[in-house]
């Protein structure tokens, strides 16, 4: 069983900032946190990892409570193409532990 | 910098067939993992292969095999086909280091209708 929780759903306002939260209580020391998007029809696409410092780079910022948890995946300028499903995941980095997916946000970028 | 490559992109199978799935692996990368995605689920994790070998497997029946090639490509396997294993299927790759590269890449998908 996935161990994070997502809202099932929201909506963003195109060119404002999108901020989705995940909640991850049982986390543990060695597990990272990871957020992936699937827009309709493709394969997941990876955005960002991070394990307990905030973490940015070219498509999001990844924001983690100093307690780890909780963090929010931050689109800073939200357009069209950004709908999709997101998906929080907790995993060990090392090694090949599959991921184990949720039923993540559905994120709607309303023009 | 090729990513992860699935092929079909579609196809139809009739029940109790078998079917046969490609997936060649990010450039570098070393292990090859298969996942379900039924519709209006989250991806679920099928099995692992790195070294050739099976490495991890999810909950899923001895009809679904797979195999890894020397040059790290993979093909997953489902045999008697049943209604249920209509879904998108996914490639994902990854490179098998203690610490750091092993972030998960994932290829389009295959998706497979059972009639």
């Amino acid at each position: 069983d996935a161990k994070t929780t997502q809202p099932t759903s929201m909506d963003c306002a195109e060119g404002r900032a999108a901020n989705l939260p995940c909640n991850h209580s049982t986390i543990s020391g060695n597990e990272y946190v990871y957020w992936y998007r699937q827009i309709h029809s493709q394969g997941p696409q990876y955005i960002i990892h991070g394990l307990k410092n905030n973490e940015t780079n070219e498509m999001a910022s990844l924001i983690i409570t100093e307690d780890r948890k909780s963090s929010t995946l931050i689109l800073p300028h939200a357009t069209l193409r950004d709908t999709a499903v997101y998906y929080c995941i907790v995993r060990v980095h090392s090694g090949n532990t599959p991921l184990v997916f949720g039923k993540g946000t559905r994120l709607s970028v309303i023009a | 910098d090729a990513g992860v490559t699935q092929s079909p992109t579609h196809l139809i199978k009739t029940r109790g067939q078998q079917v046969t799935l490609r997936c060649s692996p990010k450039s570098g990368h070393d292990t090859v993992s298969w996942y379900q995605q039924a519709l209006g689920q989250g991806p679920q994790f099928i099995f692992q292969y790195y070294e050739e070998e099976e490495r991890q497997r999810g909950n899923f029946p001895d009809r679904f095999s797979g195999h890894q090639f020397p040059n790290y490509s993979s093909e997953l396997n489902v045999n008697a086909l049943l209604l249920g294993d209509s879904a998108l299927y996914l490639c994902a790759s990854s490179y098998n280091s203690g610490t750091g590269r092993n972030t998960i890449y994932f290829g389009e998908g295959s998706w497979l209708t059972v009639v």
